[in-house]
């Protein structure tokens, strides 16, 4: 099963805002936009934005999410090193019947 | 609070069969979906399966089609995971996740290795 795309490794500096992005196709992102998690080392995923930038409670308003045609992003403001996690985007590919996952992008904050 | 405890992982040969459960408790289990995904080691995110409310639907990943199943038990709350003919490229933290992504169990380590 074709997964989504997301960059290998994004950098960027303390304070800076991030954006990461994951394409995917008119089956998938395109039909419903993308769910995000975080991962810090050793640790579960956790729920970052899902259905249209829903954020789960206790989620800082630094994180938001959108989604534009075939790519859905999550950005996030003021870095700070707690950022510093890996991050997965999934969405239904409504074609293969099937949830599909990003890579990750690991990213670091400098 | 919710909470998702996933058990019955371990070391298994190359074969055998497995089966996983999630105990979860702090809402209301028969009303959600329930998803397991699966992480290998150092790597990314991989979705197993899905069970739909009253698990009349069932849709699994191409990977693990027609040799896991997923299946619950809604008077236990419980949720499972059957995994037959294992192979090396199961090996992996297996994660137990309600229906919206909103809740993660901590996971339960499968081994598949002679």
């Amino acid at each position: 099963q074709a997964g989504l795309t997301q960059p290998p490794s994004v950098s960027k500096d303390l304070r800076q805002t991030a954006t990461l992005t994951c394409t995917g196709n008119n089956d998938n992102v395109g039909n419903q936009g993308a769910a995000w998690l975080q991962q810090h080392q050793g640790h579960p995923p956790k729920l970052l934005s899902y259905r249209n930038n829903y954020r789960p409670s206790g989620i800082s308003e630094k994180f938001s999410a959108s989604w534009s045609g075939n790519t859905a992003s999550l950005t996030i403001t003021g870095l700070q090193p707690e950022d510093e996690a890996d991050y997965y985007c999934t969405a239904w590919d409504s074609s293969l019947s099937a949830w599909v996952f990003g890579g990750g992008t690991k990213l670091t904050v400098l | 609070q919710v909470q998702l405890v996933e058990s019955g992982g371990g070391v298994v040969q190359p074969g055998r069969s497995l089966r996983l459960s999630c105990a979860a408790s702090g809402f209301l289990f028969y009303s959600y979906a329930s998803h397991w995904v699966r992480q290998a080691p150092g790597k990314g995110l991989e979705w197993v399966a899905i069970i739909s409310t009253d698990g009349g639907k069932r849709h699994y990943a191409d990977s693990v089609q027609g040799r896991f199943t997923i299946s619950r038990d809604d008077s236990k709350n419980t949720l499972y995971l059957q995994m037959n003919r294992l192979r090396a490229e199961d090996t992996a933290v297996y994660y137990c996740v309600r229906e919206d992504w909103d809740y993660w169990g901590l996971g339960t380590l499968v081994t598949v290795s002679s």
